[in-house]
């Protein structure tokens, strides 16, 4: 069964830095992987979808990154804003599955 | 556009009553529709996955008697939870699965609280 794993669980970063958020899992099987913010109380939103065949997409100053082979997705965020303050989620699906398995999330706070 | 709607965002109901969430899909089909749910500073569990025309398959653990999946239609997904006790308070997220790219978007959540 599929397993996701965010590090860090939390940062505290000031205004300006550029983050790596990283999500490791375990079934390479995978027909996409997902990113996605969601803020205190709220539900998800999607950041970047990355498809099997892709290696990396963009989207602002966003850039997932996805390696099957190591099981490995890189989330980069340039020039983080203390509107960037969130709680980042991955997820991939179960092998052979489109059901997403969420890792635990990563806490962003970006200090003005 | 692939806006997911959920309805209510918030209940609050007395132990051993019924609860009725409404999912729907406001510009696109979706075949399949995901309900999850999450508790407190934890991340999102997957319940079971809603197909429209036909019942839904819960994941293991999740009892089906108890939360009630209707997909009637390709917009339209609805969650029931049954004689809810108050450790069924919990966040409840749906999403909805676009059909050419397989992306899953997400509803705004439904908070329940049980008293």
């Amino acid at each position: 069964k599929q397993e996701v794993t965010q590090i860090p669980a939390a940062l505290s970063v000031p205004e300006g830095e550029n983050l790596v958020l990283n999500c490791s899992f375990t079934d390479s099987a995978i027909y996409n992987l997902q990113w996605f913010r969601q803020d205190p109380g709220k539900g998800l939103t999607s950041l970047l979808l990355i498809q099997s065949s892709q290696r990396e997409q963009t989207s602002g100053r966003l850039n997932a990154s996805l390696d099957k082979s190591s099981g490995r997705s890189t989330l980069y965020i340039a020039a983080s804003q203390p509107g960037d303050s969130a709680t980042y989620l991955c997820a991939a699906p179960n092998s052979g599955t489109y059901k997403y398995i969420f890792g635990t999330g990563t806490r962003l706070k970006v200090l003005a | 556009g692939a806006v997911v709607s959920q309805h209510p965002s918030w209940v609050i109901c007395k132990s051993g009553t019924s609860v009725k969430i409404e999912c729907r899909s406001l510009d696109f089909q979706a075949t399949t529709m995901f309900w999850y749910r999450q508790f407190p500073k934890q991340s999102l569990m997957l319940m079971a996955t809603s197909n429209e025309g036909s019942k839904a398959t819960y994941e293991q653990g999740v009892e089906k008697d108890k939360f009630l999946i209707n997909h009637a239609s390709l917009t339209l997904s609805t969650l029931t939870v049954t004689s809810a006790h108050p450790e069924d308070s919990s966040f409840y997220i749906c999403s909805a699965r676009g059909q050419a790219t397989y992306e899953q978007y997400f509803g705004p959540g439904t908070r329940l609280t049980v008293t």
